[in-house]
């Protein structure tokens, strides 16, 4: 079992949709969650990141993380064409940790104008 | 100013070659990971790299390494290519390397193996 779980998609909504994107874990000692959006043939690039369980809202985009379902969000609202893009989840543990991430698989998202 | 950079762009190799690959981290970052991204796959996790020292090792192969330098710079080196290493090579640096520290990706090294 893969400690990052994501599903692959490809996922594909009309503009102005509401998004939602979901991962699970299964490190209970997985403290740092993130978000990650990666345009093809370019380098992943941080959207949020949330510790430990809550919400975090940056303009569109809400993060969610559930520590006791170990169930991980992103959600989008007013999708744009632009949005169109692979969004990874990532998860770390706490202390005494060198800091490396996790990923999942990549969910590859759609918005049609 | 500049983010993370990576070198080169893009290389094709044969099997059994060896690769070196580069990455300048952000000015002011001493800590530089490195992750392998298959096609249709999230990132793995291969090194890290904090003060020219070792600080973490991903689930790779000994034909693997990689070093940091005094302005902390990394190479990545693979020897004995496969045709499995065929991947998109990301460089990431941070701060330091607290897992609260955000890592910056750099655009990759795509290597192809033939």
């Amino acid at each position: 079992q893969k400690e990052v779980e994501q599903d692959p998609g490809p996922l594909s909504v009309p503009e102005g949709a509401i998004v939602s994107l979901n991962c699970t874990y299964s490190n209970s000692a997985f403290q740092y969650f993130m978000w990650y959006r990666q345009y093809s043939r370019k380098g992943p690039e941080l959207l949020m990141y949330t510790y430990s369980s809550g919400n975090k809202e940056d303009g569109r985009f809400t993060a969610q993380v559930d520590k006791s379902s170990k169930y991980i969000s992103l959600f989008i609202r007013d999708s744009q064409p632009s949005d169109s893009a692979t969004y990874l989840c990532a998860s770390t543990p706490g202390s005494g940790n060198t800091g490396k991430l996790i990923f999942g698989q990549g969910t590859t998202l759609q918005v049609k104008p | 100013d500049a983010g993370v950079t990576q070198s080169p762009t893009h290389l094709i190799k044969t099997r059994g070659q060896h690769v070196t690959l580069r990455c300048s981290p952000i000015s002011g970052h001493k800590s530089v990971s490195w992750y392998q991204q298959v096609l249709g796959q999230g990132p793995q996790f291969i090194f890290q790299y904090y003060e020219k020292e070792e600080r973490g090792r991903g689930n790779f192969p000994d034909r693997f390494s990689a070093r940091q330098f005094p302005n902390y710079s990394s190479e990545l080196n693979v020897n004995a290519l496969l045709l499995g290493d065929s991947a998109l090579y990301l460089c990431a640096s941070s701060a330091t390397t607290g897992a609260m520290d955000t890592q910056y990706f750099g655009p990759g090294t795509r290597l192809t193996v033939l």
